[in-house]
């Protein structure tokens, strides 16, 4: 089955800063890379997603690459933000299967 | 994206006993799952809740502690059932957005603890 590994588990940055969260995935049907941030007691919310046929996807200052050879994925957040902070969960899913392998997670902490 | 809710949102119960957790979506969906996730940790994926059939568990979850009923296309519950402590959990329910998106969409979770 899928494996995904996530780094790191915490990730501390100052205001303003960037952060960047790495993903690998192991099955190389996998075609579907989505990222969900969580909040302290709120559920997941789907911030970003990338499929295969894409290298890099972009939406304000959150952005996504996909390396399919390596098998790997990045979130990217830039200027970042307190409101940032949060725990940031990527996934890998095949196709078909609506299955996804979620990453351990990320704590991000934006200092203000 | 589809509307999802869940109650009860939080509860406290005794061990031995069993919580039913609803989940109800405001449009028809094919797929919904059930994921639990303990404190500080990733989600897990305990069901798929199918329409007209038993629901398909994942490793590590039974059908005689998760029954699940998916009685329509709109509508599904989780029970967890004869509890104890190590059942303190969230356990959230979440949906396919459709159109073979593979996008899932989670409700505000059931923060459950047992005593």
């Amino acid at each position: 089955g899928e494996n995904v590994e996530q780094h790191p588990s915490t990730l501390s940055v100052q205001e303003g800063d960037s952060a960047v969260i790495k993903c690998t995935y192991s099955d190389s049907a996998s075609n579907y890379f989505p990222w969900y941030k969580q909040e302290l007691g709120k559920r997941p919310q789907l911030i970003i997603d990338i499929r295969s046929n894409v290298g890099e996807k972009k939406d304000q200052r959150i952005a996504v690459t996909l390396n399919k050879t390596a098998k790997h994925f990045s979130l990217h957040i830039t200027e970042t933000q307190p409101e940032d902070s949060a725990v940031y969960f990527c996934a890998a899913i095949s196709g078909g299967s609506y299955i996804p392998t979620f990453g351990r997670g990320t704590s991000l902490i934006v200092h203000p | 994206s589809a509307v999802i809710s869940q109650k009860p949102s939080r509860d406290i119960c005794q061990r031995g006993t069993s919580l039913t957790i609803q989940c109800q979506v405001d449009s028809q969906v094919t797929m919904m799952f059930w994921y639990r996730q303990q404190p500080g940790q990733s989600l897990t994926l305990i069901a798929t809740a199918n329409q007209g059939s038993e629901a398909t568990y994942e490793s590590g979850f039974v059908i005689d502690k998760f029954p699940i009923s998916r009685p329509n296309l709109t509508f599904s519950t989780l029970t967890v059932s004869n509890m104890s402590p190590e059942d303190s959990s969230i356990y959230l329910c979440s949906v396919e957005s459709g159109g073979g998106s593979d996008t899932q969409y989670f409700g505000p979770g059931t923060r459950l603890t047992v005593l």
